[in-house]
């Protein structure tokens, strides 16, 4: 069935260093992948998304990779932050019809000052 | 601006009881998903209705059920509660292009 892999769960750096979270989906069809980050105890918020005619975009220190081939998309978070300390989920859907989003089981990444 | 809103934000119900869940989407946003979140996990989902119509069933039993309101508002009905219901309900809207998926805070639904 469909299936998203994330990994680290967990990930802990050092301020100012970078960090990287790699999915794996198992549907071909898929097509589009956001990232949400989500804060203890609140929403999942979209950061940052990627259609599969595209291989990479950048938004400031944020930035996703996709290689289609492979079937792997990583995320990118460069010059950390303590603000930046959250929960990031991939997920991977089919546009068209309905898109149901299959999410990754998160990682944990935390800043350190 | 709203964004998607839901109620209540917690809830408390015993085993074999039914729970109803609401949400409001952004305005303007037809298309509502519904997501349920286990601690330490990823959302899972369960239902997506467009213009009132189920365009998508996760893999819950039928003891989930949901509707679409013409206001484009939804509810999430859950009947003969388990323990294992226990999990972060989290609503999602998007627009006609269907894409993004904005989130609502949740409902936090625990079962005794």
């Amino acid at each position: 069935g469909e299936n998203v892999e994330q990994h680290p769960s967990t990930l802990s750096v050092q301020e100012g260093d970078s960090a990287v979270i790699k999915c794996t989906y198992s549907d071909s069809a898929s097509n589009y992948f956001p990232w949400y980050k989500q804060e203890l105890g609140k929403r999942p918020q979209l950061i940052i998304d990627i259609r599969s005619n595209v291989g990479e975009k950048k938004d400031q220190r944020i930035a996703v990779t996709l290689n289609k081939t492979a079937k792997h998309f990583s995320l990118h978070i460069t010059e950390t932050q303590p603000e930046d300390s959250a929960v990031y989920f991939c997920a991977a859907s089919l546009l068209g019809g309905y898109n149901k989003l299959i999410f990754g089981a998160g990682t944990r990444l935390a800043v350190h000052p | 601006d709203a964004g998607v809103t839901q109620s209540p934000t917690h809830l408390i119900k015993t085993r074999g009881q039914h729970v109803t869940l609401r949400c409001s989407p952004i305005s303007g946003h037809k298309s509502v998903s519904w997501y349920q979140q286990v601690l330490g996990q990823g959302p899972q989902f369960i239902f997506q209705y467009y213009e009132k119509e189920e365009r998508g069933r996760g893999n819950f039993p039928d003891r989930f059920s949901a509707r679409q309101f013409p206001n484009y508002s939804s509810e999430l009905n859950v009947n003969a509660l388990l323990l294992g219901d226990s999990a972060l309900y989290l609503c999602a809207s998007s627009g006609t292009g269907g894409e993004t998926q904005y989130f609502g805070p949740g409902t936090r639904l625990l079962v005794l």
